[in-house]
């Protein structure tokens, strides 16, 4: 079975870093682009981030770039999202994904709350 | 950045119903189009990509077309699980993403 579990959300002050990781298991991890998709409360679907299979390219959304850093360890199946200078817009469900033709294998998500 | 705008916002119908969506791209993606159904409390699940291919699993009711700018996603009989938002999303300059506003399907 494929399973995405996503962990490291909780709750953090503005300015303040959080490390997301995401266990990928039942699958090829090393073979796949990897994703980060955020949705904040009540709204829609953000793509965050992306990784190449090796780790060698990476891409953010303009929002984030400078302070979000996407990264993967290929012999432990695991996906990293580290945060940095967070923000209250970036308060959202942090959901990571297989990237192939759109994101066709969901984790359940991790949330992340930014507030004083 | 290529804009995806979905319509309507909203669609009130009735299970049995057949409904359509509406997504349109402010410039072509060709066919490098996906959808997606949420459910409350629940992550994505992808129905579609490459406009009209279904995912695996995917119920036949559920049915994409389209190219270019213009797309639609097709339910021939709503069923009571259908109730969800319905997301359109471009991979046409892969590997940067954006995902349509949505479209939330209520029970009329």
């Amino acid at each position: 079975e494929v399973q995405l579990v996503e962990s490291g959300g909780g709750l953090v002050q503005p300015g303040g870093s959080l490390r997301l990781s995401c266990a990928v298991s039942g699958l090829s991890f090393s073979n796949f682009w990897m994703t980060w998709v955020r949705q904040a409360p009540g709204k829609g679907l953000e793509w965050v981030a992306n990784i190449r299979q090796d780790g060698g390219e990476k891409h953010y959304v303009d929002s984030v770039k400078g302070r979000f850093t996407i990264s993967r360890d290929n012999a432990k199946n695991s996906l990293e999202l580290q945060m940095d200078s967070l923000t209250d817009d970036d308060t959202a469900v942090y959901y990571c994904t297989r990237d192939l033709l759109g994101m066709d294998i969901w984790g359940q998500g991790t949330t992340v709350t930014v507030s004083s | 950045e290529i804009v995806m705008t979905q319509s309507p916002a909203t669609l009130s119908v009735s299970p049995g119903e057949r409904v359509t969506l509406s997504c349109r791209a402010s410039q072509s993606v060709s066919s490098n189009l996906a959808w997606y159904q949420q459910k409350p409390g629940q992550a994505p699940r992808v129905l579609i990509y490459g406009a009209s291919t279904r995912a695996t699993g995917v119920p036949a009711r559920f049915s994409g077309s389209g190219s270019g700018t213009e797309f639609t996603l097709t339910i021939s009989s709503l069923q009571s699980e259908d109730f969800a938002v319905y997301y359109c999303q471009h991979y046409n300059n892969w590997p940067a993403y954006t995902f349509g506003q949505g479209t939330k399907l209520d029970i009329k």
